[in-house]
């Protein structure tokens, strides 16, 4: 059974600072999907990571994924009071047709304060 | 581009009731799926649509839930008899193929 593991589950942060978000998973998969969402709303699909080594950028988030490590990296640089949110990260499974059943990580709440 | 629709948006009913939950997936995307989130927790799979065949409802407690997709668009789930377990978000995402998937607004579901 596919698990996925995020830390910290809870990140209170100081504007401007840096830090970053795990996420570990537990069988072999090729891809990794990046969420945010913000409270009482759906989810926003933050970064779609497709190999081994995948880096993407998007403002002040960095997202990565080691495959073999089986792990992915969610970097915030500066952080500022709007990327406030809960973050998941999501993973399914090897090949074939189960690239849409995603496990998702229980999810970290970021809250950046002044 | 529309994105996901999704109604009710609401909806409080009693345990033992039925519920139904309707979704409009984005235009052309073939793959549907339903979740379910509930609070302080990730979304969980309940079922994959491919057109308006199903490619995995190995999560759905199928005692209870039902969906379909019958002319490959938009799509029902249905909770009958409802317990208060089944308290959650229903979201709605859709895909084109393995990318990214679109999150629709969410039913939010009490049951009393």
């Amino acid at each position: 059974e596919l698990k996925v593991e995020q830390n910290p589950l809870f990140l209170s942060m100081q504007e401007g600072k840096n830090y970053t978000i795990y996420c570990n998973y537990s069988t072999t998969s090729d891809r990794l999907y990046w969420y945010r969402q913000d409270p009482g709303k759906s989810l926003e699909s933050l970064f779609v990571l497709l190999s081994n080594g995948a880096v993407k950028q998007e403002g002040r988030l960095m997202a990565s994924l080691d495959t073999k490590a089986r792990l992915s990296t969610l970097h915030i640089t500066a952080a500022v009071h709007d990327l406030s949110a809960t973050y998941f990260c999501a993973v399914p499974p090897a090949g074939g047709t189960s690239y849409g059943k995603l496990t998702f990580g229980q999810g970290t709440i970021l809250t950046v304060h002044p | 581009e529309a994105g996901v629709a999704q109604s009710p948006r609401y909806k409080i009913i009693e345990k033992r009731q039925s519920v139904a939950f309707w979704c409009n997936p984005i235009s052309g995307h073939a793959t549907l799926y339903w979740y379910q989130q509930i609070l302080g927790q990730g979304p969980k799979l309940l079922i994959q649509f491919q057109n308006n065949g199903v490619v995995d409802d190995s999560q759905l407690p199928k005692d209870r839930f039902s969906a379909e997709r019958l002319k490959g668009v938009d799509s029902t789930l249905k909770i009958q008899p409802a317990k208060l377990e089944d308290s959650a978000v229903y979201l709605c995402a859709s895909s084109l193929g393995a990318g990214a998937q679109y999150f629709g607004p969410g039913t939010r579901l009490l049951v009393l």
